[in-house]
């Protein structure tokens, strides 16, 4: 498995502001993903994010508003961008497990209340 | 349309009550079938991966199994720390995204 860490775990933001989050994982690893977690809801994905390209986006969300950065095969942002408080979610970033291996591992999340 | 749905939504049992959970999907060419365990403010843990119908994996007091439209997550006398949320989620394709299913609120009384 993958050991997956996420700065900062929890913050409280006014809206038109900006989070960027982090994603660091312990091994080197193709794509990364990111998901949000509204409140009482399940999993739904971002974004894929491959280094040296740009992120894929799924239904619903835009880069201005998500913008991503993968500068390494270890790291990985997401940035909220002028958040407004349907904005409040838990930020998951995921990987899967070793070359082969096709099980997703989840950081701890990011909290992120807006104001 | 890819789906995933679980029931129940909500589920309340007395310690050593056993019960299971069910994850009901449709898709076409399913890869993979993944259960996960979510506690309040944490991320998902990996529990399960199932591949083929008749496939069955155990871990503790959770066994999880899989037919061909279904799978079932069986929690046998289950404990206060087994209380959380459960879910689970299909793969379509290797290296393609998981669809997740809303997910099963799990309590376990003392």
């Amino acid at each position: 498995s993958a050991v997956i860490s996420q700065k900062p775990s929890r913050d409280i933001c006014q809206r038109g502001t900006s989070l960027t989050i982090q994603c660091q994982v312990d091994s080197q690893v193709t794509m990364m993903f990111w998901y949000r977690q509204q409140p009482g809801q399940s999993l739904t994905l971002i974004a894929t994010a491959n280094q040296g390209s740009e992120a894929t986006y799924e239904s619903g969300f835009v880069i201005d508003k998500f913008p991503i950065s993968r500068p390494n095969l270890t790291f990985s942002t997401l940035t909220v961008s002028n958040m407004s408080p349907e904005d409040s979610s838990i930020y998951l970033c995921s990987v899967f497990g070793s070359a082969g291996q096709e099980t997703q591992y989840f950081g701890p999340g990011t909290r992120l209340l807006v104001l | 349309e890819d789906q995933v749905t679980q029931s129940p939504e909500a589920l309340r049992l007395q310690e050593g009550e056993s019960s299971s959970l069910n994850c009901s999907y449709t898709v076409s060419g399913l890869r993979g079938l993944f259960w996960y365990r979510q506690d309040p403010g944490k991320g998902p843990e990996f529990l399960f991966t199932l591949y083929s119908a008749g496939e069955e994996k155990e871990k503790e007091r959770l066994k999880a199994t899989l037919t061909k439209k279904e799978s079932f997550l069986h929690i046998t006398a289950p404990k206060p720390e087994d209380s959380a949320t459960y879910l689970c989620a299909v793969a379509k394709n290797y290296g393609q995204n998981f669809v997740f299913g809303p997910g099963t609120r799990l309590s376990v009384l003392p």
